[in-house]
């Protein structure tokens, strides 16, 4: 069975550029989740997705913004970038959101990096 | 605030010299605690979920436990192939699901 895909694999923008980061869960998971990750630190939450709704948003800046589609995949969308954007962006599908809790699989990551 | 704090954050180990990585936390109620193992440069690998103090789980050499405070990931006669980051996640019991993380452990076996 496929896991959770992500593309790009790596990407080089400029600051103040836009970028567009995809995601495809596990067949059958429902929620979607994105973290952010700088090199040292662990994943930090950025969003979670169930159904198409927004149901949980880290502490991120407007400039970051998500939406998922009705295949259950997901786009995160950052503008303006910053140099301080470069991360590992990864994405986490899961069955459900919160009524019983799921374990969350990870996909192998986008990396950005903002010059 | 949920917070989750990971030591040693480095650990260097002999082939077959087995330890111990902690992980504590704080969550006002913790619906779930999980392990994950992380590759350079790629996703974390999920490898246990524990939900309640007491509960214990294993995976080939690797024992993970929990209790009201912290959890221990045990490492027994580790192999150079165990060398990863090691990472600790809560799940709060209020919200959605939601995983905050600690900073890691790199574990480094030697042969």
């Amino acid at each position: 069975d496929a896991g959770v895909t992500q593309s790009p694999t790596h990407l080089i923008k400029t600051r103040g550029q836009h970028v567009t980061l995809r995601c495809s869960p596990i067949s059958g998971h429902k929620s979607v989740s994105w973290y952010q990750q700088v090199l040292g630190q662990g994943p930090q939450f950025i969003f979670q997705y169930y159904e198409k709704e927004e149901r949980g948003r880290g502490n991120f800046p407007d400039r970051f913004s998500a939406r998922q589609f009705p295949n259950y995949s997901s786009e995160l969308n950052v503008n303006a970038l910053l140099l301080g954007d470069s991360a590992l962006y990864l994405c986490a599908s899961s069955l459900a959101d919160s009524s019983s809790y799921n374990e969350q699989f990870f996909g192998p990551g986008t990396r950005l990096t903002v010059l | 605030e949920d917070q989750v704090t990971q030591s040693p954050e480095a650990l260097r180990l002999q082939e077959g010299e087995s330890s111990s990585l902690n992980c504590s936390y704080t969550v006002s109620g913790l619906r779930g605690l999980f392990w994950y193992r992380q590759d350079p440069g790629k996703g974390p690998e999920f490898l246990f979920t524990l939900y309640s103090a007491g509960e214990e789980k294993e995976k080939e050499r690797l024992k993970a436990t929990l209790t009201k405070k912290e959890s221990f990931l045990h490492i027994t006669a580790p192999k150079p192939e165990d060398s990863a980051t090691y990472l600790c996640a809560v799940a709060e019991n209020s919200g959605y699901s939601t995983l905050t993380f600690g900073k890691g452990t790199m574990l480094l076996v030697s042969p």
